[in-house]
């Protein structure tokens, strides 16, 4: 039974690329999250999507930054004209139901580590 | 003003000794708390969950929330090499959005 499935786990981006970062939930879990992770700053909530459906992408910076759950397959977070201060662990968790979410927790991913240079 | 603090540490205490980690919070409207521990280059693992004020023990942990003044613990006995991580604090209001805490990095020293 995989977990929540991560790749890559390391991508270097050179700046003014687009980065892509996909995320397959958990067997069962149909919501997912992306979290932005930076040294000393703990988790940042980005977006909740389920299939095919953005629920809050409250933390979402407004450009560059896009994310989608399709019918079939994995989870992206797109990165569009990468800056260096995107540089930064991503992480995707995934969950049952709401209702999951409160009573089950996150599972999270391995995380992919952006560097951008 | 953050909504959860968290000391971020570094914490380093000897084998065998008592760990207590901390965070307190300004949203009123949270009533899921939980700990997640972190080992390097992984992701959060779900440790310890609780729903409102009260303690909640699994093995050697202690999961503590104390509503009225906003902060809740967590308590490792008995404390071992293998707990170093970052231990995580998280919150939900209500909804699906859960709220962290930066993380405090934990040490034990054989």
């Amino acid at each position: 039974n995989a977990g929540v499935m991560q790749n890559p786990r390391h991508l270097v981006r050179r700046r003014g690329q687009e980065a892509r970062l996909r995320c397959s939930p958990m067997k069962g879990h149909s919501h997912v999250y992306w979290y932005r992770q930076l040294p000393e700053e703990g988790l940042k909530f980005m977006v909740y999507l389920q299939k095919e459906n953005i629920i809050d992408e409250s933390g979402m910076p407004k450009e560059r930054f896009s994310a989608e759950f399709p019918k079939e397959g994995p989870s992206i977070l797109r990165i569009q004209q990468v800056v260096r201060g995107d540089s930064a662990a991503y992480f995707c968790a995934s969950s049952p139901p709401v209702q999951g979410a409160i009573n089950y927790g996150y599972t999270f991913g391995s995380g992919t580590r952006l560097t951008v240079v | 003003q953050k909504e959860v603090e968290q000391d971020p540490g570094p914490l380093s205490v000897p084998e065998g000794a008592i760990v207590s980690l901390n965070c307190t919070y300004s949203n009123s409207a949270f009533q899921y708390f939980m700990w997640y521990r972190q080992y390097s280059r992984k992701g959060p693992e779900l440790l310890m969950y609780t729903y409102s004020s009260g303690n909640k023990e699994d093995g050697r942990f202690t999961a503590q929330v104390d509503k009225s003044s906003k902060y809740i613990s967590l308590f490792i006995r008995d404390s071992q090499p293998s707990d170093s991580a970052t231990y995580l604090c998280a919150m939900i209001a209500g909804g699906f959005k859960t709220i962290f805490g930066a993380g405090t990095r934990l040490f034990v020293k054989a």
